[in-house]
């Protein structure tokens, strides 16, 4: 099946530092990506819709300075927090739609845990 | 507006016995329907989906759902539930014009054995 690779699973770092994850799509072409935000035992909210070659589509109340979303080529997107701070710890999650296939199943990352310190 | 409602927070089930997971959903469109489960400290794996045809759907490690028009649910369903099928699981919703989802706020499951 198609698969969703995030990176790093884990990361720490200082307050007012910036923290880059990456999402790939390893198998398959992804034109959209997804980034949610999970805090632990809640649901996944919407971040922002990540598009190849154009800017990121921001859901409301979501700082798009602070979370800086690029999506270089067909198989990476990347989430920077800038100036983190601890209130942004939380689990960050991608996910990818294939483009080729219209099955409609969107595929996702395993996550990363980000913790502000 | 897409919103999805799982109205059980935690549902106990022993392990042998029939498991069923709740989830009611409201989109202006067609809906596309989709069950994830997530275990510790990890992402989301897909289950099954529900896009159009037979209302019942088959899916991975013995779940189905049944896409129920009427009522506007889409429940999650074993047969003979697994202590291995304790996680949480998320219905999930998107009408067809794009491909946001939207969560329901996940139901945790606990087999016991």
């Amino acid at each position: 099946g198609a698969v969703v690779s995030q990176h790093p699973s884990r990361v720490i770092c200082k307050s007012g530092t910036s923290v880059k994850i990456e999402c790939r799509s390893l198998d398959f072409q992804a034109t959209t990506m997804f980034w949610y935000r999970q805090f632990p035992k809640q649901s996944l909210m919407l971040m922002a819709t990540s598009n190849e070659g154009s800017k990121a589509t921001y859901e409301q109340g979501v700082e798009k300075d602070k979370f800086l979303i690029n999506h270089a080529s067909l198989t990476l997107s990347t989430l920077t927090v800038t100036s983190a701070h601890p209130e942004d710890s939380s689990f960050y999650i991608c996910s990818a739609r294939d483009t080729a296939y219209s099955g409609n199943t969107i595929y996702f990352g395993e996550g990363s845990w980000l913790t502000v310190v | 507006a897409q919103s999805v409602a799982q109205p059980e927070d935690q549902v106990n089930v022993a392990e042998g016995n029939p498991l069923t997971v709740k989830c009611t959903y409201s989109v202006s469109g067609n809906p596309y329907l989709f069950w994830y489960v997530q275990y510790p400290n990890r992402g989301l794996q897909f289950l099954l989906k529900y896009i159009t045809g037979d209302n019942l759907v088959k899916g991975s490690y013995g779940f189905e759902a049944e896409f129920n028009k009427s009522q506007t649910s889409f429940h999650l369903k074993k047969p003979s539930a697994l202590v291995s099928d304790s996680a949480l699981y998320f219905c999930a919703v998107r009408d067809g014009s794009d491909y946001k989802l939207s969560f329901g706020a996940g139901t945790t499951v606990t087999v016991r054995a």
